[in-house]
């Protein structure tokens, strides 16, 4: 992989309602696609990940992603937020290419309004 | 069920000192690194390990040394402190292979005055 772009710095939105982060990568080869979660003063952990098979993958939380190979992207959703859902996601890439180092976005910070 | 564990979880340091930040593990993975992280800017890869006595340099590796003469250890060593290097630090470990879950320490927030 030789880049990830996360679209958007900030997301605010209202609990309860819908959200979509969105994470775009640029590979020319297969890929693993990880997206991890990084709660306020903590170390990051892992909210999903993507190796093969099934292109929508659901992980903790209630969050799920898609792969989309075509348009290159791996957005992550979740159908009714939480106010503990308050955090930064960051989308993560690897591949044969970076020998399976991960390639991180600059990370989207998930704001909760009551 | 200790996992990924960092110390000091805060230091402040003066320009030109020296110190480590320790890492351990206790999975016994072979893969373990070391990222800073600064508003903005996401992780950024230090240096990593893929085995004892193996080490190499990520992203951004000047003005820090590693070595892992265990599996289980990895500390981070600042030669010369500087402003610059006033971040969160975070270990991380992991099995070696594409695909793997990384593990990660709770962070070491060091200033620099």
């Amino acid at each position: 992989a030789q880049s990830v772009t996360q679209l958007d710095s900030q997301v605010p939105v209202f609990e309860e309602a819908p959200v979509e982060l969105r994470c775009n990568y640029s590979s020319s080869v297969s890929v693993y696609l990880f997206w991890y979660v990084q709660y306020p003063n903590q170390g990051l952990q892992l909210l999903l990940k993507y190796l093969s098979g099934s292109t929508l993958v659901k992980g903790i939380n209630g969050f799920e992603a898609e792969f989309n190979k075509s348009q290159t992207s791996f957005h992550l959703r979740k159908p009714s937020v939480h106010i503990s859902d308050t955090a930064e996601y960051f989308c993560a890439v690897s591949d044969s290419d970076s020998n399976y180092q991960l390639i991180w976005g600059a990370g989207t910070k998930l704001i909760i309004k009551p | 069920n200790a996992g990924v564990t960092q110390t000091p979880k805060f230091q402040v340091l003066k320009t030109g000192q020296s110190m480590t930040l320790q890492c351990a593990q206790d999975m016994n993975h072979e893969y373990m690194s070391w990222y800073r992280q600064d508003p903005g800017m996401g992780l950024r890869l230090i240096h990593y390990s893929v085995g004892a006595g193996i080490t190499d340099q990520g992203e951004v590796p000047n003005g820090y040394n590693v070595s892992r003469s265990t599996t289980e250890d990895f500390p981070l060593r600042l030669l010369s402190a500087a402003p610059s290097q006033t971040s969160v630090y975070f270990c991380a470990s992991s099995p070696t292979g594409g695909g793997n879950t990384i593990y990660f320490g709770e962070g070491s927030w060091l200033t620099v005055v």
